[in-house]
């Protein structure tokens, strides 16, 4: 079984400000991790995905995550925030020896104040 | 990249008609496609799982003879509401995986029953 916990159902920021938000997950085997944005009444749109290799991951839009076993965690940071950062930020993990189906976090509310 | 399309985008449904919501893979086969049900400030709950060919696999709990699922070809499946209740109004989102570029998620459906 696996899960993800997305610390903060809300995480606000002035523009150029650090964004960082968190996800640890819980996996009994190595971990596929992804993160993924939704804007108002929108899909998902894949931000960038760990499966193997290079622990830090960039992804698109200036975000990136690095997948710390230890921690069991997979946190995006972006340096500096854009008002068109604003969105919903979700975590997902999958097994990539099982069904490959990713399994959501709740979700982060990304603000961006000017 | 791979697209994914949804249709329609938004539907308003008196409560005890059905409403179909089409998911088509616009540039690769998918043989499998999901079917998630997204709650205000919620995570994504996978309904089901659509099968080309073959009846789809349902999660615990989903009702399937209210959610009727299609999967007629490979590049579409169709999610059916039946005797749709306000209660079912939410966002619905599919997604179609191929092994190339994984998961792709279209844009998704928002469903109101007056």
């Amino acid at each position: 079984a696996q899960s993800v916990t997305q610390l903060g159902s809300h995480v606000s920021v002035s523009e150029g400000a650090l964004v960082l938000l968190r996800c640890n997950y819980s996996s009994s085997v190595p971990p596929y991790l992804f993160w993924y944005v939704q804007y108002p009444n929108q899909g998902l749109q894949l931000l960038l995905k760990y499966t193997t290799g290079a622990t830090l991951v960039k992804g698109i839009n200036g975000f990136e995550a690095e997948f710390k076993k230890s921690e069991t965690s997979f946190h995006l940071t972006k340096p500096s925030a854009h008002m068109s950062d604003a969105a919903e930020y979700f975590c997902a993990v999958s097994d990539p020896g099982g069904s490959y189906i990713p399994t959501f976090g709740r979700g982060t509310s990304l603000i961006v104040h000017p | 990249g791979a697209v994914v399309s949804q249709h329609p985008s938004r539907v308003i449904c008196k409560s005890g008609t059905s409403v179909k919501i089409e998911c088509r893979s616009l540039d690769f086969q998918a043989t499998t496609m999901f079917w998630y049900r997204q709650f205000p400030k919620k995570s994504l709950m996978l309904m089901a799982t659509s099968n080309e060919g073959s009846k789809a696999t349902y999660e615990q709990g989903v009702e399937k003879d209210k959610f009727l699922i299609n999967h007629a070809s490979l590049t579409l499946s169709t999610l059916t509401v039946t005797s749709a209740h306000p209660e079912d109004s939410s966002f619905y989102i599919c997604s179609a995986r191929d092994r190339f570029h994984g998961y792709t998620f279209g844009s998704g459906t928002r469903l109101t029953v007056v």
